[in-house]
């Protein structure tokens, strides 16, 4: 079956524009987790979604970083205010439920470079 | 908080070794420990998921293991071929009710030289 997608796979954009980041998770996959992947260095954790709530956004940085999920599938990270040191690649992934019993399953990622 | 850290951080090999990879954790209340690969501009590969009660879990010519009490883990790939090449990330997730999200080191890259 089909796995995570993300679109787009690459977006440049200048600084302090806005731009949105999109997840398609495993169809019937109720948890949805985002990362960001910095050059040289493994995921860190954004926000954890179950259902159409972030049950954990502990891992945003700051405030110019919003997520949805309106309807507890296709999920969308807004990134405000772009800034130079938010270039790398977002990773997102889903897990059938949220429990820790459940297994990540990874998208691509979007490589996101502003310049 | 969970640190992970790999070593080394890169690692070059002639086609045929065998090799190890080391992944170390400081909080050993882990839940299970997750080896995945990442090739260039691709997400990540799980290879190997580890549970906290098991010592070892083997795929083919991988072979990891768990040490949760010295936190401590390491992936052996046997006869490393050039296609295995690539960036070995290892992650652990934490057992506590309400943490779901993985905890990553920083990779190791691997080249297997032909």
């Amino acid at each position: 079956g089909a796995g995570v997608s993300q679109t787009p796979s690459n977006k440049v954009t200048e600084k302090g524009k806005y731009v949105e980041l999109r997840c398609d998770p495993i169809s019937g996959h109720t948890a949805l987790y985002w990362y960001r992947q910095s050059l040289g260095q493994g995921p860190e954790f954004l926000i954890y979604f179950q259902g159409t709530g972030a049950a954990d956004d502990s891992g945003l940085p700051n405030d110019r970083f919003f997520a949805v999920r309106p309807e507890g599938s296709v999920s969308t990270l807004k990134i405000q205010r772009t800034e130079r040191g938010d270039s790398a690649v977002y990773l997102c992934a889903s897990s059938l439920k949220g429990s820790f019993h459940h297994e990540q399953y990874f998208g691509p990622g979007t490589r996101l470079t502003v310049t | 908080k969970q640190e992970v850290t790999q070593i080394p951080a890169a690692l070059s090999v002639p086609e045929g070794e065998n090799l190890v990879l080391n992944c170390s954790f400081t909080d050993s209340a882990i839940y299970n420990l997750q080896w995945f690969r990442q090739d260039p501009g691709k997400g990540l590969t799980s290879l190997l998921l580890i549970q906290s009660s098991q010592r070892e879990q083997t795929s083919g010519r991988l072979n990891a293991s768990l040490d949760k009490s010295s936190g401590r883990s390491t992936l052996y790939i046997a006869a490393s071929q050039p296609g295995d090449s690539a960036t070995y990330l290892c992650a652990v997730r934490q057992d506590q009710t309400g943490a779901n999200n993985l905890f990553f080191g920083t990779g190791t890259r691997l080249t297997v030289i032909p």
